[in-house]
């Protein structure tokens, strides 16, 4: 079985500031990560992908993430936040075993204060 | 190239009613999925489709529920006698084979059940 927590429901950021948004995995086999932004009303978009080699992993936007097995974390971050980053945040885990089911996070939704 | 889409966008319905909601993949995907998120249960799994066949069937809540994939392309998903709880925005998303590889997620549909 696989499962994925996020750590805070609502994470609310000065622009310009730091934005770190936790996730933590459970998987008896090697995981594949994701992470997912969903603007309102619409789908979900890729940010970035751990599945093997570079355990630090760039994405679009200026979002990194960094895979930690002994952690088993996957926490994305942007060193500076800007107001179009206001959106949720879906932090998503499969495996070759679970075949290709992505089991998502709770969702951090972020808030970009002037 | 054109993207993931679903029809409806909405879809309100009464109580005990059917209701059928579409996705169109990328074309060449082999993939789809279908996601459930809502409220109370976040983003679920429902069922996926490897070209016409769904090895994994195993979030759909209930027999009252179903998917077909015509053609390796359009998938319909049927949702019968519908109840308030089936409530909710449905996704769509389709990939390449490959348990690493991305899954693009198409609007949703958003389905009310009065």
């Amino acid at each position: 079985a696989q499962s994925v927590t996020q750590l805070g429901s609502h994470v609310s950021v000065s622009e310009g500031a730091l934005v770190l948004l936790r996730c933590n995995y459970s998987s008896s086999v090697p995981p594949y990560l994701f992470w997912y932004v969903q603007y309102p009303n619409q789908g979900l978009q890729l940010l970035l992908k751990y599945t093997t080699g570079a355990t630090l992993v760039k994405g679009i936007n200026g979002f990194e993430a960094e895979f930690k097995k002994s952690e088993t974390s996957f926490h994305l971050t942007k060193p500076s936040a800007h107001m179009s980053d206001a959106a949720e945040y879906f932090c998503a885990v499969t495996s070759k075993a679970a075949g290709n089911k992505l089991t998502f996070g709770g969702g951090t939704r972020v808030l970009v204060k002037p | 190239g054109a993207g993931v889409s679903q029809s409806p966008s909405n879809k309100v319905t009464e109580k005990g009613k059917d209701v059928e909601l579409r996705c169109d993949p990328i074309s060449g995907h082999t993939a789809l999925y279908w996601y459930r998120q809502s409220l109370g249960q976040g983003l679920e799994f429902l069922i996926y489709f490897q070209g016409n066949s769904a090895p994994d069937k195993s979030g759909l809540p209930s027999d009252r529920f179903s998917a077909e994939r015509t053609g390796g392309s359009v998938s319909t998903l049927t949702i019968q006698r519908t109840q308030q709880e089936d409530s909710a925005v449905y996704l769509c998303a389709s990939s390449l084979i490959g348990s690493d590889n991305e899954q693009f997620f198409g609007p949703g549909t958003r389905l009310t059940v009065l």
